[in-house]
């Protein structure tokens, strides 16, 4: 079965710091890039971060340029996240998701997401 | 940076009926780039739509979406009680790479 899992979610003091992990398994890891996507409580879908299949290539969202990195270990079937200088409006679910496929166009879609893991920043 | 205003908020009909979702971009967009996503309460999102009018695997064929340039539309063409949730447009592109919407709701009347 094609999934993902993340985990490392949980409440930590603003200013402090958080790894996500998300692990793959059901499909060949290496070969997709991947993607972390956040959603505040009661709010839309946020894109945070994506890295390409070797990790030689990232993007970020403005909003967490600067503090967040994405990484992945393909060895591992595992993507990564190091959250650092966490804000109060980094609360949120974070899902990672699949891109498509390598072709631009197969990557513009997102089409497997993993359950989420919440991270909570108090103040 | 595209914004994609989705419209109406809320959409409030019953099973059986037709519904109709729009997906309004600032500047023109590929339709190869523009998907859809459906996500239930206390769920991840759920592909629905690649290339703003190709069925994701196992979607049934009462969604169908269309547009190109600016204008996007998700159609489901008779509802399910399970097609009531909250639907996103999504768009690839650059800087920032990804963006959403910020959802339709899609509510029981």
């Amino acid at each position: 079965e094609v999934q993902l899992v993340e985990s490392g979610g949980g409440l930590v003091q603003s200013g402090g710091s958080l790894r996500l992990s998300c692990a793959a398994s059901g499909f060949t890891f290496s070969t997709y890039w991947m993607n972390w996507v956040r959603q505040a409580p009661g709010k839309g879908l946020v894109w945070v971060s994506r890295i390409n299949t070797d990790g030689s290539s990232t993007s970020y969202a403005d909003s967490v340029k600067g503090r967040f990195t994405i990484s992945r270990d393909n060895a591992k079937n595992t993507l990564y996240v190091q959250m650092n200088g966490l804000r109060a409006e980094d609360t949120a679910m974070y899902y990672c998701a699949r891109g498509r496929g390598l072709d631009p166009a197969l990557r513009a879609a997102f089409d497997i997401w993993g359950q989420g893991t919440m991270v909570t920043v108090s103040s | 940076e595209i914004v994609l205003t989705q419209s109406p908020g809320t959409l409030s009909l019953f099973p059986g009926q037709r519904a109709t979702l729009s997906c309004r971009a600032s500047q023109s967009v590929s339709s190869s780039y523009l998907a859809w996503y459906q996500q239930k309460r206390g769920q991840a999102p759920r592909l629905l739509i690649y290339g703003a009018s190709s069925r994701a695997t196992g979607i049934p064929n009462r969604f169908i979406g269309r547009g190109s340039g600016t204008d996007f539309t998700l159609t489901i063409s008779r509802l399910e009680p399970e097609d009531f949730a909250v639907y996103y447009c999504q768009q690839y592109g650059s800087s920032p790479e990804y963006i959403f919407g910020q959802g339709t709701k899609l509510e029981i009347k």
